[in-house]
């Protein structure tokens, strides 16, 4: 069974620019996570989806980032314009359907983004 | 203050130590108790997980967690160089999909 997978692997781009992050979760699993992690510190959670609903983005950073998740499967994670703080590694992950804190959550193996 | 401490080491072991990576933790509402390894530029694997207080073995490691001192740890046994890796805590409440996450020990394991 594929794992959560997460495309591209590293991006660089330019302060002001556009980029968008994509995430396919694991076949069945309702709940998509977006994480991140910035140099030296630690992995902060961003948002979480239960099929194509947000549940919670209370760890979005600010409205630069949007997050998306049409028809419940892939999501997408689009930075713009992106800022040098933005640099850091974007993880997914996702789980199945359980009761809360409960559920196994698989990561994939991140994106690094450098905005230069 | 972070809702989670965890020192970054990096720790340094010769093959065969035994290890112990330990946590603390603010915020007494934490009940899901979790370590993760990171390899390389891979994502977060998770390794332990352990449901309120007490202790849980699986092979060469185990998982405590202390919810009287707000402390938990992991050690691993018979340590070998594949466990050289990054090891994370990590913590859930109940009812929340949210994983708040430690900064990380970086661990070696010299052969």
């Amino acid at each position: 069974e594929a794992g959560v997978t997460q495309f591209p692997s590293h991006s660089v781009i330019e302060k002001g620019q556009t980029v968008t992050l994509r995430c396919d979760p694991i076949s069945g699993h309702d709940n998509l996570y977006w994480y991140r992690r910035v140099m030296g510190k630690e992995i902060k959670f961003l948002l979480h989806f239960v099929k194509e609903s947000k549940q919670d983005e209370s760890g979005m950073p600010n409205n630069r980032f949007l997050a998306e998740r049409t028809g419940g499967t892939y999501s997408t994670l689009k930075v713009q314009p992106a800022e040098l703080e933005d640099s850091g590694v974007y993880f997914c992950a996702s789980s199945q359907i359980t009761s809360g804190g409960a559920g196994e959550q698989f990561f994939g193996p991140g994106t690094r983004l450098t905005v230069l | 203050q972070k809702e989670v401490e965890q020192d970054p080491g990096p720790l340094s072991v010769p093959e065969g130590a035994i290890v112990s990576l330990n946590c603390t933790y603010s915020n007494s509402a934490f009940q899901y108790f979790m370590w993760y390894r990171q390899y390389s530029r891979k994502g977060p694997e998770l390794l332990m997980y352990t449901y309120s207080s007490g202790n849980k073995e699986d092979g060469r490691f185990t998982a405590q967690v202390d919810k009287s001192s707000k402390y938990i740890s992991l050690f691993i046994r018979d340590s070998q160089p594949s466990d050289s890796a990054t090891y994370l805590c990590a913590m859930r409440y109940t009812g929340g999909f949210k994983t708040i996450f430690g900064a990380g020990t970086r661990l070696f394991v010299k052969a």
